[in-house]
């Protein structure tokens, strides 16, 4: 069965700073790899995904993620983040076939000025 | 990208009552999916609404309590029946359009609270 894990439950970063969210899967074959973000209230946005090739993806607002499959990682990073940064963030694996997604704990971020 | 509406967007509940949330999406997809975020936790899949046909129930969840309908390719409902406090949550709706690494679109979530 596929699993992911996010080891940080919660994060606080200075505005400005940059950031790596922590992101472990398990998975018997090429995974599909995604960050969401939810913001308060909000439902989730897709940030980025990771199917194949390249194995640095860009995403939306600046982020971006690297695929390490020696680690089982996918780290999400932004280089300076804002103040409008602040959700909680979502790493998710997708199976091959059926798609099944199966989602991490989540970690919640909060931005200081 | 789909455009998915629920509603409600929030219900308080009485306790032993059935809510009905409804999800629309804009344009046709080939997946609906029901999600269920519990305070502080992260999503759990209820089922996979099928068009025409039964849902597809995950472990730990049965029809009886979340009896789930898709009439077309552009709407499902997820009832939530005989409501308890442990039924307070967040139930998402999400999406696919396509086939194999298609990713999901969520729907803002319907915030359920059982008294």
């Amino acid at each position: 069965a596929q699993s992911v894990t996010q080891p940080d439950i919660h994060i606080t970063v200075s505005e400005g700073a940059s950031l790596e969210l922590r992101c472990n899967y398990s998975y018997g074959a090429t995974p599909y790899l995604f960050w969401y973000v939810q913001s308060p209230g909000q439902g989730l946005q897709l940030l980025l995904k990771y199917f194949s090739g390249d194995t640095l993806v860009q995403g939306i607002k600046g982020f971006e993620a690297e695929f390490k499959r020696s680690q089982s990682s996918f780290n999400l990073r932004k280089p300076s983040v804002h103040w409008s940064d602040a959700a909680e963030y979502f790493c998710a694996v997708g199976d091959g076939g059926y798609q099944k997604v199966t989602f991490g704990i989540g970690t919640k971020l909060q931005v200081i000025p | 990208s789909a455009v998915i509406s629920q509603k409600p967007s929030r219900d308080i509940c009485q306790r032993g009552t059935s809510l009905t949330i409804q999800c629309q999406v804009d344009s046709q997809v080939t997946m609906m999916f029901w999600y269920r975020q519990q305070p502080g936790q992260s999503l759990t899949l209820i089922a996979t609404a099928n068009q025409g046909s039964e849902a597809t129930y995950e472990s730990g969840f049965v029809i009886d309590k979340f009896p789930i309908s898709r009439p077309n390719l552009t709407f499902s409902t997820l009832t939530v029946s005989n409501m308890s406090p442990e039924d307070s949550s967040i139930y998402l709706c999400s999406v696919k359009r396509g086939g194999r690494g298609d990713e999901q679109f969520f729907g803002p979530g319907t915030r359920l609270t059982v008294l």
